[in-house]
């Protein structure tokens, strides 16, 4: 069966310090990859997905950065964190089903920066 | 501008009563429709997949509807139990240049309460 992780759980960091986050799947390989931020009360907004290893795609400019190592870790990273990067912070892998693509999320860290 | 609406924003019942959760698109060409539970600080897991051909779909206690004619979806809740407490989420898809983009509403909170 496949799995995702997600760590840390919960993180508070403070203005302009850097950030790592990491996302594993266990169970499939070549997933589509996912990074997605939920800030409070708002819907859950793409930030970046993969399709292979080295392969990322930005949906929206932010100083966030992602990169894909190896086929099953994704990893969100900033240089210095803003104010406004607070929020949960979702990694999603996808299968193709018969109709459509299914969308799987791990636990989720929730980050906030003071 | 593809969106994904739903209502009502929040919603309190008591156990053991009925619910029915809406959800209106605009996202075009149309894919196929999801609704997740999303319970608090965790990731979002999914309840039902429908494509264009389907309009009902169950799993358990909930059903979903889809009417792609005048896109508009629903999700019923029977029976409701206190763990049914969480907040559901609308997601619809397209086909994007061999990408499946989505769109996610931004939930419905509900709270079964004894």
């Amino acid at each position: 069966s496949q799995t995702i992780h997600q760590w840390p759980a919960t993180l508070v960091q403070p203005v302009g310090s850097p950030l790592s986050l990491e996302c594993t799947v266990e169970g499939t390989s070549n997933p589509n990859l996912y990074w997605y931020r939920q800030a409070a009360g708002r819907g859950l907004q793409l930030l970046f997905y993969s399709v292979g290893i080295g392969q990322i795609s930005s949906e929206v400019p932010q100083n966030l950065s992602a990169s894909r190592p190896q086929d099953r870790q994704f990893i969100l990273s900033s240089k210095k964190l803003l104010l406004s990067d607070s929020g949960f912070y979702l990694c999603a892998w996808s299968v193709i089903l018969a109709g459509g693509n299914e969308q799987f999320f791990g636990p989720g860290t929730r980050l906030t920066v003071l | 501008k593809n969106q994904v609406e739903q209502s009502p924003q929040s919603l309190i019942i008591l156990e053991g009563k009925n619910c029915t959760l809406q959800c209106n698109y605009t996202v075009s060409p149309f894919s196929n429709l999801r609704w997740y539970k999303q319970d608090t600080g965790r990731g979002p897991v999914s309840l039902t997949i429908m494509t264009f051909s389907e309009n009902t779909k169950s799993n358990g206690r909930y059903t979903a509807t889809l009417d792609a004619d005048t896109k508009q979806s629903s999700l019923h809740i029977t029976a409701s139990q206190l763990s049914d407490s969480a907040s559901y989420i609308c997601v619809v898809s397209k086909n994007s240049g061999g990408y499946q983009k989505v769109t996610f509403g931004t939930g419905t909170k509900l709270q079964v309460i004894p």
